[in-house]
């Protein structure tokens, strides 16, 4: 059984620019959950898709945005960086579209400068 | 406003001790925890979690305890290693919800 993978690990960008992160869900899972964490503070929700679809969404800006695809893989975009988007991006994966467990990838470590 | 609080930032404990991390939430809404250990640069790892209809469960060493009462949940680790020396987070979720939110972590420290 695979697990969560994550691509790239680590990423660099200067503000203003656009960047695109990627998440391979676990074999047999079909939704994936994205999280910021920020140095020294719990990983912070930022949207969930479920059949491709986005299905709850936390306080981020609209230029947070994500895709999912048939395969259940997903993207999550965020355009027009800003310094403070320095984070751990995690995203997580797991069954049925509800609160149930979810399972981490290693995360992309974002710098923004 | 955080709705899912872990106020000890830091534990230290002797190996072969037991390990308490303790984790207060303020939305009763909230009827999934869970627990999650995290190395350095890596993703969450899932350890136990527990339903609200339950006030125990036990997996091996790690045993989650909760009290709806006082919106209060603890993590036992017994017998403390020092493999288990990481950052702890607690998380919740409410019925047919799709967001966790988590606690601030407490990092474990088990000393040989």
């Amino acid at each position: 059984e695979t697990g969560v993978t994550q691509s790239p690990t680590h990423l660099i960008k200067t503000r203003g620019q656009q960047v695109t992160l990627r998440c391979s869900s676990q074999s047999g899972h079909n939704t994936v959950s994205w999280y910021q964490q920020a140095l020294g503070q719990g990983p912070q929700f930022i949207f969930q898709y479920y059949r491709e679809e986005e299905n709850g969404r936390g306080n981020f800006p609209p230029r947070f945005s994500g895709l999912q695809f048939p395969n259940y893989s997903s993207e999550l975009n965020v355009n027009a960086l800003e310094l403070d988007d320095s984070a751990l991006y995690l995203c997580a994966s797991s069954s049925g579209g509800g609160g149930e467990t979810q399972y981490f990838g290693p995360g992309t470590r974002l710098l923004v400068l | 406003d955080q709705q899912v609080k872990q106020n000890s930032p830091s534990l230290s404990v002797q190996e072969g001790r037991i390990s308490i991390l303790n984790c207060d939430y303020t939305n009763s809404m909230f009827d999934y925890f869970l627990w999650y250990k995290k190395y350095p640069a890596e993703g969450p790892t899932f350890l136990i979690s527990i339903s609200s209809i339950k006030d125990k469960n036990e997996d091996g060493r790690f045993t989650v305890f909760l009290n709806k009462s006082a919106k209060h949940l603890s993590l036992h680790i017994v017998p403390s290693q020092p493999g288990d020396s990481a950052v702890y987070f607690c998380a919740a979720s409410a019925y047919a919800g799709n967001m966790l939110t988590f606690g601030g972590g407490t990092r474990l420290m088990v000393k040989p």
